[in-house]
Formats: C-alpha cells, sequence, structure tokens
C-alpha cells in the first residue's frame, strides 16, 4: 500500500547511546517532515526538508539530525539519547501546494531509560 | 505569529450526541484548513479540509466550515458512534508547506 512507512513501531534505548529511525514514503512527496508528540504538547516540529538534498530545522532540532538523499527516504539520526528524547515519533510527508495535506507514518514509540 | 487553537479536552459524550470541537486560528494569507483524526497507537489520518473561504469540508459524516470572518474552522457531526472516540487536531497550512497544528482534543463516545 502507498503510504508513509516507519521502523521501527518501538524502541528502547539507554542513555548516550545513537539510533537512526527510518521513514520512507512511496508517493513521490516533496515535502517531509518529522514531529514529536508528547503528552499535553501536541505535535512539534523537529526537521523538515523540502525536496532532496534540502533540508531545515523545525520548532526543537537540538539533539537529531537529519538527511535526504532520495526522494523516497528521510530518516532521523538521535546523536546521543536523552530520557527527554522520551516520545512518540511521526513522520509525514505531502506535496507542496496549499492544499495538499499531509500523510502521516502510524509512529516510532521511543523510551531512552 | 501564526497558530491554531483548539478547545480543551477530554470530551466525553453519549452515543448519537451532537459533537462540535471548536478550532480557530491566527494566520496572515489565505491558508488550508484541515482535521486530522488519530486513533490510539496510530498516526494521523487526514478527516476533512477546505482551502478556501466558505467551502465546507465533509467526510464519514464530520463537517467543518472555513469561516474566513470569524477565522474559525469547527468541526460538527450530527450523530457520534463509539467508534469516533479518538483525539482531533486541527491544523492550517500556508504557502511554503509550513503547517501549524492545534493541541489535539480527545473525544471519548460512550454506549
Amino acid at each position: 500500500n502507498a503510504g508513509v512507512t516507519q521502523t521501527p513501531k518501538f524502541q528502547v534505548l539507554k542513555t548516550g547511546q545513537s539510533m537512526t529511525l527510518q521513514c520512507a514514503q512511496d508517493m513521490n512527496h516533496e515535502y517531509m517532515s518529522w514531529y514529536r508528540q508528547d503528552p499535553g504538547m501536541g505535535l512539534r516540529l523537529i526537521h523538515y526538508s523540502v525536496g532532496a538534498g534540502i533540508t531545515d530545522q523545525g520548532e526543537v532540532p537540538n539533539g537529531y539530525n537529519v538527511s535526504r538523499s532520495t526522494t523516497e527516504d528521510f530518516p532521523l539520526r538521535l546523536l546521543s539519547a536523552a530520557p527527554s528524547q522520551t516520545s512518540v515519533y511521526f513522520c509525514a510527508s505531502s506535496y507542496s501546494g496549499q492544499g495538499a495535506g499531509y500523510t502521516f507514518g502510524s509512529g516510532t514509540r521511543l523510551t531512552v531509560v | 505569529g501564526d497558530s491554531v487553537t483548539q478547545m480543551e479536552g477530554p470530551v466525553t459524550l453519549s452515543e448519537e450526541a451532537f459533537l462540535t470541537i471548536n478550532c480557530t486560528y491566527t494566520a496572515t494569507g489565505y491558508p488550508s484548513l484541515f482535521w486530522y483524526v488519530q486513533y490510539p497507537g496510530e498516526g494521523l489520518q487526514l478527516l476533512l479540509k477546505a482551502t478556501k473561504a466558505d467551502d465546507k469540508g465533509s467526510n464519514k459524516g464530520f463537517e467543518a466550515t472555513y469561516r474566513k470572518e470569524t477565522t474559525s474552522f469547527h468541526l460538527e457531526k450530527g450523530s457520534v458512534q463509539v467508534s469516533d472516540s479518538a483525539v482531533y487536531f486541527c491544523a492550517l497550512k500556508k504557502a511554503g508547506n509550513q503547517f501549524y497544528f492545534g493541541t489535539g482534543t480527545s473525544l471519548t463516545v460512550i454506549p
């Protein structure tokens, strides 16, 4: 099925470990984003990309890196995990154009101990 | 700056009750407006949208009308079902693919 695929669905990390959250979409969307969702905080934008080779910071970028080498993939790297990064992470993609909505992945639930 | 404000939850309704979830926005220009729904353990799904003033978006019995004069996009459904229990997010999108989300409103429908 077409859509946004995130892996893994669940992950437990120890403080200081690094990891990469994978995100892939097969809809040829130009725009991709990473959000984190925390109770009572809604969705907060971490990083986004408007096309291959172009990324930029969102509202809460510290502790995360991204790259966009292809249109399809937009991995999120945690450099040195901290308990404050315990959250649910969502990847989303959309066409450019004002009327185009996001398609979201099913999320990665990350716990840092 | 641009923002979206949703009514605070949680909202609890009996089955077949009428639902309204308020959403107001602040934005320059002419944003598009969206409602997303998130079921437990899942990602957000697009529920409906409207791209210009006075447009009405509708889907699965839900409706919302883009009111520029009141900067609102309230979500309504005439008769809710238990299966509508979820978190609902209002969002706006501006040119340049900038999305702004509300904080979400949790809805629980009891039989």
